[in-house]
């Protein structure tokens, strides 16, 4: 089965707020993740990434924080605006090898509301 | 700079029938990818290829094929459709890894909406 699941399938969040997206987990050897944005009619775009040997990294008006303790996975959204409005996956490749392909979760709805 | 594309964007399918959906790179990329969504289900592999003349099955294969013999070209195929493989298609692209001198990134196309009545 799946091993990268989302806590939350859809989400609202008014304008200017903070955004706070989470994906779970199940395999300890994953060592990389990567968030996605999916807008509607387009395909997924690269967001964020992060290696297992990192606890957070930092992007223009978006951080993803790993636990890998709890295995759990956060993409924190500051200052939300419409244009955040989309999908967004996070996606994992169980080994750092190259050669093993992305596994997607099931992907979150951020809406924002003006 | 085109990156990834994908045709045709929308087809519709009788059962039984056949087809090939292209995608092409234009970025040098070793890696390319289907994979095909589905509401509720994310993003599914259906298959892979790490060089050109080479392919492997992702997580859903069954009922599909294809094909890399040129780099910047890969192929899927259905040779007979069936209604489960209604489905928007997605293909991508990504660099050949080489440890911590690039990301994971993939390189998505905008994506192929099949109907199969």
């Amino acid at each position: 089965g799946e091993s990268v699941g989302l806590h939350l399938p859809t989400l609202s969040v008014q304008e200017g707020d903070n955004s706070i997206i989470n994906c779970a987990y199940s395999n300890s050897a994953s060592d990389y993740f990567i968030w996605y944005k999916q807008e509607s009619g387009k395909g997924p775009q690269f967001i964020i990434d992060i290696r297992s040997n990192m606890d957070k990294r930092q992007g223009q008006r978006v951080t993803v924080l790993l636990n890998k303790t709890v295995k759990h996975l956060s993409l924190q959204i500051a200052a939300t605006q419409p244009g955040d409005s989309a999908v967004y996956f996070c996606a994992e490749i169980l080994t750092y090898s190259g050669n093993t392909p992305l596994v997607f979760g099931k992907g979150t709805r951020l809406s924002v509301i003006a | 700079n085109a990156g990834v594309t994908q045709t045709p964007k929308f087809r519709v399918l009788k059962t039984g029938q056949s087809m090939t959906l292209l995608c092409a790179q234009d970025m040098n990329h070793e890696y390319m990818y289907w994979y095909r969504q589905d509401p509720g289900m994310g993003l599914r592999l259906i298959h892979y290829s790490v060089g050109e003349g080479t392919t492997a099955k992702g997580e859903v294969p069954d009922g599909y094929n294809v094909s890399r013999l040129k780099k910047q070209n890969f192929l899927l195929g259905l040779e007979s459709a069936a209604p489960s493989q209604t489905s928007v298609y997605f293909c991508a692209s990504s660099q050949r890894w080489t440890g911590q001198a690039n990301t994971g990134e993939l390189f998505f196309g905008e994506g192929s909406r099949l109907t199969v009545l």
